[in-house]
């Protein structure tokens, strides 16, 4: 159950495009379609951005997308806007009914 | 509306106890597995338990093993964790989530959990 990979901080400017990685192993991201992504603000209660790997829940943005390759998904938001600046965490299954979580990446809007 | 309302933290000495609850609206409580992931200060998120929709099947993350119990009462639309030996590591809030497949699509507001002398 060791934690999955982020980079501790990713920068952008309105508009642009960022990626967030999350680096797991041959036990849970390569495993299995099953990563999830939250956003989650100060002080509040993180919220589910994408889920099976690229999935989008209802009414979800669609300037946040998800993808996989091997032991490593990705989290893309487009269109950079202000509100976007948050934590972001990663989260895919480990088998036997378990879970685990990056240890999360903090997005600054420039 | 989904609502995930937990309570039950607050201040514990190391080694004593506490239970936690969540209380679920706005959905078919027993149709759903459910979770709890803790956020310690300044940390990042923690997986913590699963529980099935029966209530038989549970699991928990390593650090809690033995210590902790998660339960559910589905005639109440109630959700539990029930922790014991509490150490100064698991100072943290508490979040309960309804966890359709393995992700988390509902979250409450958190309880916070301090262990303290």
């Amino acid at each position: 159950q060791s934690a999955l990979t982020q980079p501790a901080s990713v920068s952008g400017s309105p508009g642009q495009s960022i990626t967030i990685s999350c680096t797991g192993t041959s036990s849970d991201i390569e495993s299995y379609n099953l990563v999830s992504w939250y956003q989650q603000h100060p002080g509040k209660a993180p919220k589910l951005m994408i889920y099976e790997d690229s999935k989008r829940p209802s009414g979800g943005s669609d300037r946040f997308s998800g993808s996989k390759s091997g032991k490593t998904a990705s989290l893309t938001i487009s269109g950079l806007q202000a509100e976007d600046e948050a934590d972001y965490y990663c989260c895919s299954y480990a088998g036997s009914s378990t879970l685990v979580f990056g240890g999360g990446t903090k997005l600054t809007v420039l | 509306e989904v609502q995930l309302v937990e309570s039950g933290g607050g201040l514990v000495q190391p080694g004593g106890s506490l239970r936690l609850s969540c209380a679920a609206s706005g959905f078919t409580f027993g149709s759903y597995w459910m979770s709890w992931v803790r956020q310690a200060p300044g940390k990042g998120l923690e997986w913590v338990a699963n529980i099935k929709q029966d209530g038989i099947d549970k699991y928990y993350v390593d650090s809690v093993k033995g210590r902790f119990t998660i339960s559910r009462h589905n005639g109440k639309n109630s959700l539990y964790l029930e922790m014991n030996s509490l150490r100064d590591e698991d100072t943290a809030v508490y979040y309960c989530a309804r966890a359709p497949l393995f992700y988390f699509d509902y979250w409450g507001q958190g309880t916070l959990v301090t262990v303290s002398s």
